[in-house]
């Protein structure tokens, strides 16, 4: 139990495209969502939290017009990188919680890279 | 905010080594989880262990909470080891901060 997607696994886009990711829980409701994001040999920094049916809360420096987050329902967030440029190519891993001091579980991670 | 730091940022071993991760971290925390990342990304969660000693299989882990840090053992360690292994310390609601993480590769 307790699965995770991401959908795209991975996405080539060309520079000033938008480019949406998804985050699903396959097997129970996620009550909050976590977006995070590791550049190449580093480790994984928070960009956002979000609770179901209300706004996202970002962590500082990280711009919120440019990564849209919409936590629409309890199974499923989405993370829209607006105007992509290539210092956006990163890796991106949503995690989800049931709430609470509940458990993250981890996606496989969408790997994007902007030309 | 907190700072989490791993030692050694690399470690290279020959099958069947032994090995011991370290993590330190600046302040109190609710809970603390090691990781291991595959080499295709997944996050794989080792162990929830805000304080004492688990083990499981050729792993086990110790959190001395009150001197804010945590090991991570690795026995007889395999080629299927390799990939960067995380701490991650629970801060304030839910949020989980990273570690530096420490890159393992482990040689036949």
């Amino acid at each position: 139990g307790a699965v995770v997607s991401q959908h795209p696994s991975w996405v080539i886009c060309k520079s000033g495209t938008s480019v949406k990711i998804e985050c699903r829980s396959l097997d129970f409701q996620a009550t909050t969502m976590f977006w995070y994001r590791q550049f190449p040999k580093q480790s994984l920094m928070l960009m956002a939290t979000s609770n179901e049916g209300s706004k996202a809360t970002y962590e500082q420096g990280v711009e919120k017009d440019k990564f849209l987050i919409n936590h629409a329902s309890l199974t499923l967030s989405t993370l829209t990188v607006t105007s992509a440029h290539p210092e956006d190519s990163s890796f991106y891993i949503c995690s989800a919680s049931g709430g609470g001091r509940g458990t993250q579980y981890f996606g496989p991670g969408t790997r994007l890279t902007v030309l | 905010g907190i700072q989490v730091e791993q030692s050694p940022p690399d470690l290279i071993l020959q099958e069947g080594a032994n090995s011991t991760l370290r993590c330190n971290f600046s302040d109190s925390v609710n809970n603390l989880q090691w990781f291991h990342q595959n080499p295709w990304g997944q996050l794989i969660n080792l162990f929830y262990i805000p304080s004492g000693t688990k083990q499981n299989g050729r792993l086990s882990a110790t959190t001395v909470a009150t001197e804010r840090y945590s090991l991570l053992y690795i026995s007889s360690s395999q080629t299927t080891d390799s990939g960067v292994y995380f701490c991650a310390v629970e801060w304030g609601t839910d949020k989980l901060i990273f570690g530096t993480g420490t890159r393992l590769q482990v040689f036949p």
